[in-house]
């Protein structure tokens, strides 16, 4: 089944605490992409990346790195979290001749305490 | 930057009405999307519009790009309990009438509820 999977589903942590949040893609798609959902704010793209190696920032890169070794995976690292980064996250993926036109993962729902 | 505002930020309708969301943005549009979402689930790529003037459908939903590519609208026919969700639009705010390199800006959503 093509999707899109991301671990964990659900996280609870502490201030300060590094943390990976996995993504990965069955559908052999050159681009990806994070978001977070926040209320009142909407959907905000944090990074993305077109192909393997590449990787540019989104509207909210403060504070999150990503890294793309490889096609399938696109892994979302916090390596100090705080509090304003209690959010839903979600990883999208796509072909890259149609990268708005992404599939999405199921979210990660992150607390920083 | 390009801001996408949507309208209303909610509707409540009763199976069987038809309604109407709008996205509106502050510069001209060279690739609008729209996706639905679910609460607290992933989003659902729905239709993509690039051409002013253009209409798409996919089942009861009607996608529509103003001429002036600054607006689009949304329209449900019919709606029912499965439409109810949030739906967003979306645009790449560095397409300058080239390709899109994914950098993807979203409205603020329009959470639709329908009443059976």
């Amino acid at each position: 089944e093509a999707q899109v999977t991301q671990n964990p589903r659900y996280l609870i942590t502490v201030t300060g605490k590094k943390l990976t949040v996995t993504c990965s893609q069955n559908m052999n798609h050159e681009y990806m992409s994070w978001y977070r959902q926040d209320p009142g704010l909407g959907l905000r793209q944090i990074y993305y990346s077109m192909n393997v190696e590449v990787t540019d920032k989104g509207d909210v890169p403060e504070g999150y790195k990503v890294s793309r070794k490889e096609k399938r995976n696109f892994p979302l690292i916090l390596e100090s979290p705080s509090p304003n980064q209690t959010s839903l996250y979600f990883c999208a993926s796509s072909f890259q001749g149609a990268v708005n036109e992404q599939f999405f993962g199921p979210g990660t729902r992150l607390t920083v305490l | 930057s390009q801001e996408l505002e949507q309208s209303p930020q909610s509707l409540i309708v009763q199976e069987g009405k038809n309604l109407t969301i709008n996205c509106t943005s502050s510069k001209t549009l060279y690739g609008l999307y729209w996706y639905k979402q679910k609460y607290g689930e992933g989003l659902i790529f729905l239709m993509m519009l690039q051409k002013g003037g253009e209409e798409k459908s996919h089942e009861k939903i009607t996608a529509k790009l103003d001429e002036k590519k600054q607006q689009s609208s949304l329209h449900i026919t019919a709606s029912q309990p499965s439409h109810a969700g949030i739906y967003l639009c979306g645009a790449d705010p560095t397409n300058a009438g080239g390709t899109s390199y994914g950098k993807l800006t979203f409205g603020q959503g329009t959470i639709l509820t329908v009443h059976p």
